[in-house]
């Protein structure tokens, strides 16, 4: 399967310092997925992002597919923000079933 | 309200039991999926279907069988044959043409 490495594996941020986490993935895709796993364990949809820049109020991604990278930025990052933050991929062909990387732990202290 | 739905959310098994998990959606997706994950890792795999009475294997589909006789269900059943089945299992479901998936809140099946 694609191969996906999220970097970095843990974060430590103060509350209202700003983050980017890095997805690099191994084959050409038609689907890249940012998630919010919260302390319950739910998966909660960020983006849809197979190429190109999406803003969500503080959150924003950008997937350069052609170098097959994906980017999540964080800014004035909140206590709420805690958890761990995937980065999961699909074929461009073929079945569309999801490769996950293996997360960034982000832990927001006030 | 759309979404999807896992039920029991918490389940514990005997060794030797088989037990079956239920996932149902309510947003007309054809296509519908099931991961494992386990402490610290991303999730894998299980099984995937894309239509009604079809589904094929993922990456770890030992131990475990899967049914798609309703749009809306996708049931997958832990058998005995499975060797190391405690973990989170959950459930997606996405569209055919716009493959977005969504999650449902998951199942934690501790093996005592």
């Amino acid at each position: 399967g694609i191969q996906v490495e999220q970097s970095p594996p843990d974060l430590i941020l103060q509350e209202g310092a700003n983050s980017t986490l890095r997805c690099n993935f191994s084959d050409s895709v038609n689907n890249l997925q940012w998630f919010h796993q919260n302390p319950w364990g739910q998966l909660i949809n960020l983006f849809y992002i197979p190429s190109g820049t999406k803003q969500n109020g503080r959150l924003s991604a950008t997937t350069v597919a052609t170098e097959r990278y994906s980017l999540l930025y964080i800014s004035s990052s909140q206590t709420t923000d805690s958890g761990v933050y995937f980065c999961a991929v699909a074929y461009q062909t073929g079945a569309n079933n999801l490769f996950f990387g293996t997360g960034t732990r982000l832990t927001v202290i006030p | 309200d759309g979404g999807i739905t896992q039920s029991p959310k918490y389940l514990f098994r005997k060794e030797g039991q088989n037990v079956t998990l239920s996932c149902e959606q309510n947003l007309n997706h054809d296509a519908m999926y099931w991961y494992r994950q386990d402490p610290g890792q991303g999730l894998r795999l299980i099984y995937y279907s894309q239509i009604v009475n079809d589904f094929q294997k993922g990456d770890i589909a030992e131990g475990y069988s899967v049914s798609r006789e309703k749009k809306e269900s996708f049931p997958l059943t832990v058998t005995s044959a499975q060797k190391n089945p405690t973990a989170f299992y959950l459930c997606a479901s996405s569209t055919r043409a716009v493959n977005e998936q969504f999650f449902g809140p998951g199942t934690r099946l501790t093996v005592l």
